[in-house]
């Protein structure tokens, strides 16, 4: 397996535009989880799904951040409008099926909000 | 809700020597795992070590090992013979029994040659 593959890698926008990020677990793994990291927070978890379902997105800064997943080869996380505070790097990673699994991590997409 | 405290960002050891890196968490639960991943500059999280809270025995991989003090609530990650690859940042974090994920802030290990 290719393991977790996010894309875009790098992703400039201009202040107010929506922003789509995608990601692609490995396959077979039951969870997916989006993080979030900077240098004041470290690294957040926004929101995790299991067999395609939200389980939690307490972690979810505000409503302009969405996050679906239709199926189990593919999951977005998506920002409307963006303003310039959501430049961080974002993590896409996956696991098996239980709470003894490591995560497997994408390369991340470092967004820049102008 | 559980929480990881990591409460150095940065610590710097000479090569060939020691390090100890420390953790902490909260939690209620009594079934749990806790990892420690290393983020290198190219930005891929790589496990290094888990433990499984039910087990006494510190887990320990090659030249990393750990110091589980449970009822403490503490996770510490020792690396010995410390070699200039092991610059990185490490995170600690938590698994819960639901499987939530979550880490702590990271901290910064730089080797001196």
């Amino acid at each position: 397996d290719a393991g977790v593959i996010q894309s875009p890698r790098h992703e400039v926008t201009e202040m107010g535009q929506e922003v789509t990020l995608r990601c692609k677990p490995i396959s077979g793994h039951d969870y997916l989880f989006w993080y979030r990291q900077t240098m004041m927070r470290g690294l957040e978890l926004l929101i995790y799904f299991n067999n395609n379902v939200p389980i939690d997105d307490s972690g979810m800064p505000e409503d302009r951040f969405s996050a679906k997943m239709p199926n189990a080869s593919f999951s977005t996380l998506k920002i409307q409008p963006s303003e310039p505070r959501d430049s961080a790097v974002y993590f896409c990673a996956s696991s098996l099926f239980s709470f003894i699994d490591e995560a497997f991590f994408g390369q991340g997409t470092r967004l820049t909000v102008v | 809700a559980q929480t990881v405290t990591q409460s150095q960002p940065e610590m710097s050891v000479q090569e060939a020597e020691t390090v100890t890196l420390s953790c902490t968490y909260d939690t209620s639960e009594s079934d749990y795992y806790l990892f420690w991943y290393k983020q290198p500059p190219s930005r891929q999280m790589i496990l290094v070590i888990r433990q499984e809270a039910y087990k006494q025995q510190n887990a320990t991989e090659n030249r990393f090992s750990v110091n589980f003090q449970k009822a403490a609530k503490s996770f510490s990650l020792k690396i010995s013979d410390s070699q200039l690859g092991d610059a990185a940042m490490y995170f600690c974090a938590y698994r819960s029994a639901n499987s939530k994920l979550t880490f702590g802030k990271g901290i910064t290990l730089s080797v001196r040659p």
